[in-house]
């Protein structure tokens, strides 16, 4: 149990376009999920948390308008990259946490953005 | 948050135990320790997490100090599936759902 899913797992798209990435729990509802970035060699660095049926919570130093965060459904938060560059390619990765307990956060495989 | 400090890296052998240190001098009352990792190329996943008594579970085991100022991971066996970045992270337990604070954590090479 406890499934996280990302789609896609690769993405190349070309400087100044926009980039979709869905996070979805398959088998639990999570009323909070994750959004994470990780640079190669790095730690992961928390982006924003997103919150079901609310705005999302942006860390500091992240871009509301640029990295777009929704979270429609209880199974469901998706991340748009707007107008990606290639400083923007890096390793994205959800997390997401039961709603009853919130003690363990369940991790995705991650979505690999590499912009031209 | 409370802040961890682990090793950068360390190096065992196939087979062999492993102890993964973490210490956290600053930890309050309320905070749970948890262990992640995360293989090549992969989201992190969840190892194990405690309070104050050790704790053990299919993947490894936790032993806590009595001050619970540092903590210990153990691998009891090790496979080379093993070899991953280890995250010792604080969360506190009376917060709900609360993001995780990532330091560098320990990169565990396993040798053959």
């Amino acid at each position: 149990g406890a499934v996280v899913s990302q789609h896609p797992s690769r993405v190349i798209c070309k400087s100044g376009t926009s980039v979709k990435i869905e996070c979805r729990s398959l088998d639990f509802q999570a009323t909070t999920m994750f959004w994470y970035r990780q640079f190669p060699k790095k730690s992961l660095m928390l982006m924003a948390t997103s919150n079901e049926g609310s705005k999302a919570t942006y860390e500091q130093g992240v871009e509301k308008d640029k990295f777009l965060i929704n979270h429609a459904s209880l199974t469901l938060s998706t991340l748009t990259v707007t107008s990606a560059h290639p400083e923007d390619s890096s390793f994205y990765i959800c997390s997401a946490v039961p709603g009853t307990t919130g003690d363990t956060q369940y991790f995705g495989p991650g979505t690999r953005l590499t912009v031209l | 948050d409370a802040k961890t400090t682990q090793p950068n890296s360390m190096e065992s052998n196939e087979e062999e135990p492993v102890h993964l240190p973490c210490n956290h001098s600053t930890i309050s009352g309320t905070d749970y320790i948890h262990w992640y990792r995360q293989l090549p190329s992969q989201g992190p996943e969840y190892v194990i997490h405690g309070l104050t008594s050790n704790v053990n579970n299919r993947m490894a085991s936790l032993a806590i100090a009595e001050d619970r100022k540092s903590s210990t991971l153990i691998l009891h066996r090790a496979t080379l599936r093993d070899a991953a970045v280890y995250y010792c992270i604080l969360k506190n337990g009376f917060q709900g759902a609360q993001k995780l604070v990532f330091g560098q954590g320990t990169r565990l090479t396993i040798n053959p």
